[in-house]
């Protein structure tokens, strides 16, 4: 049972525009969201995050907007550069992210061609 | 701080095989997490500790899969047999509260990949 769901495997995109990045989950007891991303042979790296109470989280060329009524979050990248080809994974916790206990989804694994 | 240390980077065993992964957490962090990553099922969580003590162990596959934290610097995680629907990146991850970002971090090891022949 896949509570954290990223269903586009893969995105391609051209250097400087930007770049959408999706993620559906279905508890809704998830109260805490994040963006983690990962570089082959190096582990996940945080990016950003956002709490339920907010509809948008924004640093720097990163912006994470959350939809609560569909369950739904995305990852913007403004603008995209070639350092940015990674996977990305979405997470989500219960408990507001005091643990730390997240689940995560399959990831995206973002290429930006130059 | 040299963040969390996992061994070992690469581990090629046979079917029936014993494979322990460690992992020191980064000093300080309560927390410990230990998650595997597969294509199919992406980052899944094994097993977390809080302050030693394993808190939830759901996602532990079967009672192949054991993992201790005997101190706050260091962490096991145990397949015994293995087989080779057990190979997949292995990784340990710690974290703690932070008021800054209000909420717990994680940050993770460059990971375990275990191939099980």
């Amino acid at each position: 049972d896949q509570q954290v769901k990223q269903n586009s495997p893969s995105l391609s995109v051209q250097e400087g525009r930007i770049s959408i990045l999706n993620c559906d989950y279905t508890n809704s007891m998830f109260d805490y969201f994040l963006w983690y991303k990962k570089y082959p042979a190096e582990g996940p790296t945080f990016l950003i995050s956002i709490s339920s109470i907010k509809d948008k989280n924004e640093d720097g060329r990163f912006t994470v907007f959350l939809n609560k009524s569909a369950k739904h979050l995305s990852l913007h990248i403004v603008p995209s550069q070639p350092g940015d080809s990674a996977v990305y994974f979405c997470a989500a916790s219960p408990f507001g992210g005091n643990t730390g206990k997240l689940i995560f989804g399959q990831g995206t694994t973002l290429q930006v061609k130059p | 701080d040299a963040g969390v240390i996992q061994s070992p980077r690469h581990e090629v065993t046979e079917m029936g095989q014993e494979v322990t992964l460690r992992c020191k957490p980064i000093s300080g962090h309560d927390y410990l997490f230990w998650y595997r990553q597969t294509m199919m099922r992406g980052l899944e969580l094994l097993i977390y500790f809080n302050n030693n003590v394993p808190i939830d162990d759901s996602g532990m596959p079967e009672d192949r899969f054991s993992a201790k934290m005997p101190n706050a610097s260091f962490s096991t995680l145990k397949i015994q047999p293995s087989e080779p629907r057990d190979s997949a990146v292995y990784f340990c991850a710690s974290s703690s509260y932070a008021e800054s970002s209000g909420a717990n971090v994680l940050t993770f090891g460059a990971g375990s990949r275990l191939t099980v022949l």
